[in-house]
């Protein structure tokens, strides 16, 4: 199976920085990568897909990138509403797919 | 707009039984493939199980197969998990997803239902 390994587990930033998270596939999975946001007690919710490509509604100070088998994904300008857990997920070769560990995301 | 709306959680003793249902509108139900995933309390996310548009084809995590069965009733617009012999370990969140696509993105996932709650304990 398909491995993520998704970094940094935590994270804590102020209202208008820039914040990166990246996941790592143990093998190419092509542009096979989303990106979720997961509010406390909430459904996780579409952010990214297909690696780089941003969901319909959400804000442009979101992006996601790739450089083989590495995903960033980037807030350019933390707002207070950010504060969740970001997941990726790999959906090449299913079954099964995979998540990454999450990273929670916290204001400083 | 796309709504998934999961029920049938609650409290079970281990080697027991449930049925979840998610209850879809919003879209053209039986032309996608649907997923379950859960979420252990405190943990991350782990697909369950899926059931692709069409045919039907079924699909399990080592984790619960032969123990759980996904199905979908494409006339009442509705996905089930039936899930037996459940352990400790089953506890969580589970929610539905919906696919982009009936066959060949089974796992792009693009809405998910709100959750509902399995604990299994003693």
């Amino acid at each position: 199976d398909i491995q993520m390994t998704q970094s940094p587990s935590s994270l804590s930033a102020s209202v208008g920085d820039r914040v990166t998270i990246t996941c790592q596939a143990s093998q190419d999975i092509s542009n096979f990568l989303n990106w979720y946001q997961q509010k406390p007690g909430k459904a996780p919710k579409l952010l990214i897909y297909d690696a780089s490509n941003l969901e319909t509604g959400v804000p442009s100070r979101f992006s996601g990138s790739r450089s083989g088998t590495d995903f960033t994904f980037t807030i350019s300008s933390l707002q207070p509403e950010d504060i969740a857990t970001y997941y990726c997920q790999h959906y090449d070769n299913f079954p099964p797919v995979t998540f990454g560990q999450g990273t929670r995301l916290e204001i400083k | 707009e796309v709504q998934l709306l999961d029920s049938g959680g609650g409290f079970v003793q281990p080697g027991g039984s449930l049925r979840l249902s998610c209850a879809a509108s919003g879209f053209t139900f039986s032309n996608y493939a649907m997923s379950w995933v859960r979420q252990a309390p405190g943990k991350g996310l782990e697909w369950v199980s899926a059931v692709s548009g069409g045919s039907g084809t079924t699909y399990y995590a080592d984790s619960v197969k032969g123990r759980f069965t996904i199905s979908r009733d494409n006339s009442k617009n509705t996905l089930y998990l039936q899930m037996n012999t459940l352990r400790v370990e089953d506890t969580a969140v589970y929610y539905c997803a919906k696919a982009t696509d009936s066959v060949s993105r089974i796992g792009d996932f693009d809405y998910w239902g709100q959750g509902t709650l399995v604990t299994v304990s003693s």
